[in-house]
């Protein structure tokens, strides 16, 4: 039931491109992009609704195939800001209004001067 | 400024004790929730409640309790029935709107380590 992200960890020099993949079994309502410094909360970055729905922050986007029951976060030219785990968390059909995410076991970002 | 509250930061505790985490948040959410994390293993979730006096519990709920006498609280008792219970521990919580998808703010979390 939980998401599998792919990769599980990722080196880049900055200014290089990265893309993290958040995949489901279950249908998807919605996902949730988390990026989490270590020892430190988690930090919201972006929710994805609709099917096919792209957002973007800066960088960093991200897109929702509701078909494929995945999600994609897009880096682009990154920083060295950007180094941490991402995380997504993923909310089923059906679930109301509890809020409940079920998330990832989180890719691992290390970019390097 | 709001947002939410954990406390202890590092917790230690002997083996068979019972341990309460706790979590405030002046955000004026309905939603919290208590995660468990893990190397590796990402964020699992505890327990969560929607509404005052009232929870459910998660995934990993088995030698955890918890209340929610007070909107702005939603201590956390790691009891002694708890096989593993070193791990780092966060609180988040969320509104509740009807027909809304919202993100879940996180506290700093607390490091427990059983000795």
């Amino acid at each position: 039931q939980q998401p599998v992200q792919s990769p599980q960890a990722v080196i880049l020099r900055e200014g290089e491109d990265a893309v993290i993949n958040c995949s489901s079994s279950k249908a998807l309502y919605s996902v949730h992009w988390y990026r989490q410094k270590h020892g430190e909360a988690p930090v919201f970055l972006m929710i994805l609704l609709k099917g096919g729905e792209q957002k973007g922050h800066d960088k960093i986007s991200a897109s929702f195939n509701e078909k494929k029951q995945q999600s994609s976060l897009y880096l682009t030219a990154s920083q060295l800001s950007y180094s941490g785990t991402y995380f997504c968390g993923t909310r089923r059909p059906g679930s109301g209004n509890t809020g409940k995410l079920i998330f990832g076991q989180g890719t691992t970002l290390q970019v390097k001067p | 400024d709001g947002g939410i509250t954990q406390s202890p930061k590092y917790l230690f505790r002997k083996e068979g004790q019972n341990v309460t985490l706790s979590c405030e948040q002046n955000l004026n959410h309905d939603a919290m929730y208590w995660y468990r994390q893990d190397p590796g293993q990402g964020l699992r979730l505890i327990y969560y409640s929607q509404i005052v006096n009232d929870f459910q519990k998660g995934d990993i709920a088995e030698g955890y309790s918890v209340s929610r006498e007070k909107k702005e609280s939603f201590p956390l008792t790691v009891t002694s029935a708890q096989k593993n219970p070193t791990a780092f521990y966060l609180c988040a919580s969320s509104t509740r709107a009807s027909g809304r998808v919202d993100e879940q703010f996180f506290g700093p979390g607390t490091r427990l380590t059983v000795l």
